[in-house]
C-alpha cells in the first residue's frame, strides 16, 4: 500500500512564525501535492511538483511556498503564518498514470 | 483554471434510500473525474472514478455518469447504509491538476 505521511497531526504556531509542514511518500510517485481544506470550500491546490526541484503553483499559493530536494519528501513552507492560514492541510501522492490521488492524514494548523 | 461546483452541500436520507450528488467542471480539457470519500477525522479515499471516454461506470452500490457536452457528473448511491455517511468530494483532472468540489455531507438515517 502506498503510504503518505505528514510529520505533524496538530499545530499551534503564533502569527509571524515560520512554519514547516512535512510529506513523506514510499512508493516512488513522480508527482506530490499540497492542498488546503476548510469547511464549505473544499479542497484547495497550493503548490504541486512533478519532478525533485521543479514546482508549480496551484489555485492559492500566496503566502506559501514548497520545497522538494528529493523524490520522496516535499515539504509546505509559511513563511510568516497568519491567522487566515488556520487549517487543515493536506498531503498527496500521484504516480502520474493511474488516476488516483493519495493523501495523507493531514496535518492541522492553528495560527493564533 | 478549472472551476467544479458540487451540490447539494448536504443530504440526508433514509438508510435503504438513494443518494445523489452532482458537479459542473468548466474546462473541456478536463479528462479524468473522481470521487473522495472522507470519513470523519479521516484521509479522502477514492471511491470511483471515470475517464472522459466513458459515459457510465458502475462498482457495486455506487454509479458515476458523465455528461460532457454538458460538463456536468454525478454520483449515485443505491441502498445506502449507515456506513456510507461521510463527506463525499468531486474533482476533475487538466493535466497535474485535480480540482475539487466544495463537498457534499451525507448522512444516513437508521
Amino acid at each position: 500500500d502506498v503510504k503518505v505521511t505528514q510529520s505533524s497531526r496538530y499545530l499551534v504556531k503564533r502569527t509571524g512564525e515560520k512554519v514547516f509542514l512535512e510529506c513523506v511518500q514510499d512508493m516512488d510517485h513522480e508527482n506530490m501535492f499540497w492542498y488546503r481544506q476548510d469547511p464549505g470550500l473544499g479542497l484547495r491546490l497550493i503548490y504541486f511538483s512533478y519532478d525533485v526541484k521543479m514546482k508549480e503553483k496551484g489555485d492559492i499559493p500566496e503566502g506559501y511556498s514548497v520545497s522538494r530536494e528529493k523524490k520522496e519528501r516535499f515539504s509546505l513552507i509559511l513563511e510568516s503564518a497568519s491567522t487566515n492560514q488556520t487549517s487543515m492541510y493536506l498531503c498527496a501522492s500521484w504516480t502520474g498514470t493511474t488516476g488516483e490521488l493519495f493523501f495523507g492524514e493531514g496535518s492541522r494548523l492553528t495560527v493564533l | 483554471g478549472e472551476n467544479v461546483e458540487q451540490h447539494p452541500s448536504t443530504l440526508s436520507v433514509q438508510e435503504g434510500d438513494s443518494a445523489v450528488i452532482k458537479c459542473t467542471y468548466s474546462d473541456s480539457a478536463s479528462n479524468y473525474f473522481p470521487w473522495y470519500k472522507q470519513e470523519l477525522g479521516k484521509r479522502p479515499q477514492l471511491i470511483i472514478d471515470i475517464r472522459s471516454n466513458v459515459g457510465e461506470k458502475k462498482d457495486q452500490r455506487i454509479a458515476v455518469t458523465l455528461n460532457k457536452t454538458a460538463k456536468h457528473f454525478s454520483l449515485h448511491i443505491t441502498e445506502t447504509q449507515p456506513e456510507d455517511s461521510a463527506v463525499y468530494f468531486c474533482a476533475a483532472r487538466v493535466d497535474y491538476k485535480l480540482s475539487f468540489g466544495a463537498g457534499t455531507t451525507v448522512t444516513v438515517r437508521a
